[in-house]
């Protein structure tokens, strides 16, 4: 079965505080992609980034960095030097065969 | 590229009404999901097309709900019989798919949904 699992339900800090955002993931499929994607207020989902499971490597790209361990089944998200407008909620997603299975999403709030 | 728009952003019926909610892709994007969320939950799958295929449906989508994509193009996702509990947001996505040996799948690219309430 596949299943998205993110802990973190609220997280609030401070502008300017990096924070990082826990995804852990279960599935028997050697060929998959995780994404993270951001949900503002407005409501609408959008794409920040995907790894297949064959990339390991950690990218940094902007304020935004990853981590993904496939020993571990995790792949964290950081943002670094959060500002005001990073509030959100931010959902892990699992895309494997023709699904794409989604976490409960951390809600995070940046308090200026 | 403009994006998924859905129609309409917000729709309160009574229940038992039938209500009738519509999809337009991205259109180089081959692939359409319909999803569903509830508040402090994740998108949950409902179905999905490939092109005007309806290949995959999931258990949670009973008899009342029917989406079609006559032509590949747009998509509606139809409740009759709404009951309050399919008070939800209704999420529509596209993507781009490529079988074969050099399988790809882009990203899933929403729409801003569709707010559902049934009173």
């Amino acid at each position: 079965a596949q299943k998205v699992t993110q802990a973190q339900t609220e997280i609030s800090v401070v502008e300017k505080e990096d924070v990082t955002l826990d995804c852990v993931y279960e599935t028997r499929d050697t060929t998959y992609y995780l994404f993270w994607y951001k949900q503002p207020p407005s409501g609408e989902l959008v794409f920040l980034i995907r790894r297949n499971s064959f990339d390991e490597q950690n990218e940094i790209s902007g304020r935004y960095s990853w981590n993904f361990q496939k020993s571990t089944s995790s792949f964290n998200f950081t943002i670094t030097a959060s500002q005001v407008v990073d509030s959100a909620v931010y959902f892990c997603a699992l895309h494997t065969g023709n699904q794409f299975y989604f976490g409960t999403g951390t809600s995070l709030t940046v308090i200026p | 590229d403009t994006g998924v728009s859905q129609d309409p952003r917000h729709k309160i019926t009574k229940r038992g009404q039938n209500v009738t909610f519509r999809c337009d892709p991205i259109s180089e994007h081959n692939r359409l999901y319909w999803y569903r969320q509830t508040l402090g939950q994740g998108p949950e799958f409902l179905t999905y097309f490939q092109n005007e295929a309806q290949l995959e449906k999931s258990r949670l989508l009973s008899d009342r709900f029917s989406a079609e994509r006559p032509k590949g193009s747009f998509s509606t996702l139809e409740i009759q019989r709404t009951e309050q509990g399919d008070s939800a947001m209704y999420l529509c996505a596209s993507s781009s798919h490529v079988g074969g040996l050099s399988s790809y799948n882009s990203p899933l690219h929403f729409g801003n949904g569709t707010r559902l309430t049934v009173t």
